[in-house]
């Protein structure tokens, strides 16, 4: 079936630390990916996305991320995280030529120490 | 650019009562929109796509004759809960569709007494 995964429920990481966040699928195909940012009580923010092309793709909030085909993967990173970085982490991925449904992992929370 | 509005965010009503939520894109045009409802510290739930002019997809599980969607211009959607009950109480979250990307509304908290 297909799936996206995010295997870390929670992160926590220190101020200035650096960051990833995993995200793995199973399609057949590559299909578009994104990566959402989700504050308490607020809606989903977009921070980047891949559709093809430099496979390496820069995002808002000094967000990245890295499509790696062999492993099917789309992690996020980020090199120095701020306090305000602290919310819910969905990735999420759709189908090329297959609709516009999204499918979504079930989140990463990220708690940033002070 | 594409932003994406809610109104309201928040509402109580007391069961039995029908609630309208609406969803409209502010610098776009979105011929497509999706109505999701996300439980406490989870993921969303794909509820609905509204398509302007025509009726909404469903998923499966969600009643039609309950979530009432009508997109009847290219900015806006709306969904009605009807005769609401302290289970639809949820955060009902919207998205237009923009160039094979969603934008997401802020969200609606919606609580049934």
């Amino acid at each position: 079936a297909q799936s996206v995964t995010q295997p870390d429920i929670h992160i926590t990481v220190s101020e200035g630390a650096s960051l990833e966040l995993r995200c793995n699928y199973s399609y057949g195909a590559t299909p578009y990916l994104f990566w959402y940012v989700q504050s308490p009580g607020q809606g989903l923010q977009l921070l980047l996305k891949y559709f093809s092309g430099d496979t390496l793709v820069q995002g808002i909030k000094g967000f990245e991320a890295e499509f790696k085909r062999s492993q099917s993967s789309f992690n996020l990173r980020k090199p120095s995280v701020h306090w305000s970085d602290a919310a819910e982490y969905f990735c999420a991925v759709k189908l090329t030529g297959g609709g516009n449904k999204l499918t979504f992992g079930t989140g990463t929370q990220l708690k940033v120490e002070l | 650019g594409a932003v994406v509005s809610q109104h309201p965010s928040r509402v109580i009503c007391k069961s039995g009562t029908s609630v309208k939520i609406e969803c409209r894109s502010l610098d776009f045009q979105a011929t497509t929109m999706f109505w999701y409802r996300q439980f406490p510290k989870q993921s969303l739930m794909l509820m609905a796509t509204s398509n302007e002019g025509s009726k909404a997809t469903y998923e499966q599980g969600v009643e039609k004759d309950k979530f009432l969607i009508n997109h009847a211009s290219l900015t806006l959607s709306t969904l009605t809960v009807t005769s609401a009950h302290p289970e639809d109480s949820s955060f009902y979250i919207c998205s237009a569709l923009r160039m094979d990307t969603q934008y997401f509304g802020p969200g609606t908290r919606l609580t049934v007494l």
